[in-house]
């Protein structure tokens, strides 16, 4: 199946240690986003990447940092300098940056800090 | 910077009622407008688009029109089902100077259909 894949879908961490979430595509989609979405709020932009080696800082980057080493793959670093990060987290994909074209969004992880 | 408003929910409706969501934007040129609908605990999935003005997107019996005169882009459904419920995000994409890369969202609505 053509999709994107979030992991784990719940995840539970201690204050003061660093968690991982996955996101993986085989859209062949370009560009990736990462978003934090809280309770009656929006969405908010984390970090993008257009092409692997790349990405850029979104609104919210502080406490986060991401790699793209693979087309496939983006993953999210939620490190202990991000002060609240209970949240929902969604991975989106969209076949390039600069188009009109819609993303595509996985199906979230839902971060929970103990 | 670009921005979106949205009706503010939660709206109950009965099953067979007309619904309307009110968004309006703010943003420079000519933006792409999209409705995105989120299920309870999942991600979001992309409901309907409009790319310039006058442009009418549609599906599943929703619709909205984008209206660069209002800066509009309300989402409509002629006859709501209890499987509507969801919260609805509407969303701009820029494309102007540096903000082409990026959805900015409203901050949702919740519709609640009771049969």
């Amino acid at each position: 199946d053509g999709g994107i894949t979030q992991s784990p879908k719940y995840l539970f961490r201690k204050e003061g240690q660093n968690v991982t979430l996955s996101c993986e595509q085989n859209l062949n989609h370009d560009a990736m986003y990462w978003y934090r979405q809280d309770p009656g709020q929006g969405l908010r932009l984390i970090y993008y990447s257009q092409i692997v080696n790349d990405f850029q800082k979104g609104d919210i980057a502080e406490g986060y940092s991401v790699s793209r080493e693979k087309k496939e793959s983006f993953p999210l670093t939620v490190t202990s300098a991000q002060k609240n990060p209970t949240a929902f987290y969604l991975c989106a994909t969209s076949g390039s940056l600069g188009s009109y074209n819609e993303q595509f969004f996985g199906p979230g992880t839902r971060l929970t800090v103990l | 910077g670009d921005s979106v408003t949205q009706m503010e929910g939660p709206v109950t409706l009965s099953e067979e009622a007309f619904l309307t969501i009110n968004c309006t934007y703010t943003a420079t040129g000519y933006p792409s407008l999209f409705w995105y609908v989120q299920y309870p605990g999942e991600g979001l999935q992309l409901l309907l688009k409009a790319t310039k003005a006058d442009d009418k997107g549609s599906n599943k019996g929703f619709e909205a029109t984008y209206r660069k005169e209002t800066t509009s882009f309300h989402l409509e459904k002629g006859s709501v089902q209890v499987s509507d419920s969801a919260v609805y995000f509407c969303a701009l994409r820029g494309n102007s100077g540096g903000s082409n890369y990026k959805l900015t969202f409203g901050k949702g609505t919740l519709l609640t259909v009771n049969p």
